[in-house]
């Protein structure tokens, strides 16, 4: 079993919809939660970024954590065709200094379409 | 101005031959990494080095040897290229720890 699970996909909505991505998680040491948005044929962008549960907002987009659980979310609001690429999660312990330093685990990534 | 840049953007090869990927970031970053995309898109670390030392060296093949001649610049290098190296490789750097990176747009790499 992978330590982060994200359905592939692929998701296709109409633009204008709301967008629902979401990755579960084994391990309880995960601190830091991040979404990378990723277009074709580039390098991996940074979205959100959150530390422990909560919730986040930045425009469209809101990421949440719930520990309690093993589940982040990602949602998209009034999504764009713009937005159409493969969204990532990601996410790392808190063992600064460690043998993880700065490891991130990835999800596999969900590929959205947005139709116009 | 690119802030990670990698170099080749794509690279084929032939089964045997020994390649080299460069890598440069100019953010003033301490840490930087290698991670390997595979075809269904999953990424995977496989180094990290934290001011010239390595730090994180994943279950990788010691075909890979990764070098950092200084805190903005982290090479991979690839003996004896096998058919299932074939990929995208992406260097990233980073400045907090825990922080999100900053990913190069990635080395394609076709082994033949």
């Amino acid at each position: 079993q992978k330590e982060v699970e994200q359905d592939p996909g692929p998701l296709s909505v109409p633009e204008g919809a709301i967008v629902s991505l979401n990755c579960t998680y084994s391990n309880s040491a995960f601190q830091y939660f991040m979404w990378y948005r990723q277009y074709s044929r580039k390098g991996p962008e940074l979205l959100m970024y959150t530390y422990s549960s909560g919730n986040k907002e930045d425009g469209r987009f809101t990421a949440q954590v719930d520990k309690s659980s093993k589940y982040i979310s990602l949602f998209i609001r009034d999504s764009q065709p713009s937005d159409s690429a493969t969204y990532l999660c990601a996410m790392t312990t808190s063992n600064a200094g460690g043998t993880s330093y700065g490891k991130l685990t990835f999800g596999q990534g969900t590929i959205l379409t947005v139709h116009p | 101005d690119t802030a990670v840049s990698q170099t080749p953007k794509y690279l084929v090869t032939q089964m045997g031959n020994d390649k080299s990927i460069k890598c440069e970031q100019n953010l003033g970053h301490d840490t930087m990494y290698w991670y390997k995309q595979d075809s269904k898109k999953f990424l995977k670390i496989m180094f990290s080095y934290n001011n010239k030392e390595l730090i994180i060296n994943e279950t990788v093949p010691n075909r890979f040897s990764p070098k950092s001649p200084d805190k903005a610049h982290l090479n991979l290098h690839i003996n004896s290229l096998e058919l299932g190296d074939s990929a995208v490789y992406f260097c990233a750097s980073s400045q907090e720890w825990g922080y999100g990176y900053t990913f190069g747009s990635g080395t394609r790499l076709t082994v033949v």
